[in-house]
């Protein structure tokens, strides 16, 4: 059974540029999140997507989108880079159980902003 | 104030140490607790979660929270060089439930020794 996947894995983009990320969920999952996690710092929540709609969103900027495909891979967008983007971009999946939903993370994307 | 506070250590023990790592949280209604395990260069693994007050036992890991003090803790028993990672405690961004949506410490830095 396959594990959440993101791709690619390292990126490296210039001040000003955009950059797409995309994210596979665990098998059976439906529902991704985004996180940011600054070099030896938490992830911070960015938003979550649910049947193709955001359905909550941490506090980043309207530079930050996402978009959830029919299949429920998703992908997270972001504009006008600045250099303090450049984190580790985690995806997680979860499905919901009861009360339960348990969040399982992928390997990241390495996002370095010059 | 930090939603979740974590002392980012780093943290040195030798083999076969008890370990004990530590999170303090501010809003007390929070219920659900999580410790996920991050390798260097990987994605967070969810290690124990644990609902409101009282201990958890997983192998060689017991999860504690005390709602009273609003303390979360994970102890490690007869540690080994593969614990060596950062630990992160987590909470649920939502006060009622469990909905997926993450907190994070700033996570510690453990380091067994041979």
């Amino acid at each position: 059974d396959a594990g959440v996947t993101q791709s690619p894995t390292h990126l490296i983009k210039t001040r000003g540029q955009q950059v797409t990320l995309r994210c596979s969920p665990k098998s059976g999952h439906d529902t991704v999140s985004w996180y940011q996690q600054a070099l030896g710092q938490g992830p911070q929540f960015i938003f979550q997507y649910y049947e193709e709609e955001e359905r909550q969103r941490g506090n980043f900027p309207d530079r930050f989108s996402g978009h959830q495909f029919p299949n429920y891979s998703s992908e997270l967008n972001v504009n006008a880079l600045l250099l303090g983007d450049s984190a580790l971009y985690l995806c997680a999946s979860s499905l919901r159980q009861g009360d339960q939903e348990t969040q399982y993370f992928g390997p990241g994307t390495r996002l370095l902003v010059l | 104030q930090k939603e979740v506070e974590q002392d980012p250590g780093p943290l040195s023990v030798p083999e076969g140490a008890i370990v004990s790592l530590n999170c303090t949280y501010s809003n007390s209604a929070f219920q659900y607790f999580m410790w996920y395990r991050q390798y260097s260069r990987k994605g967070p693994e969810l290690l124990m979660y644990t609902y409101s007050s009282g201990n958890k036992e997983d192998g060689r890991f017991t999860a504690q929270v005390d709602k009273s003090s609003k303390y979360i803790s994970l102890f490690i028993r007869d540690s080994q060089p593969s614990d060596s990672a950062t630990y992160l405690c987590a909470t649920d961004l939502f006060h009622s439930g469990n909905t997926g949506k993450l907190i994070f410490g700033q996570g510690t830095t453990l380091q067994v020794k041979p």
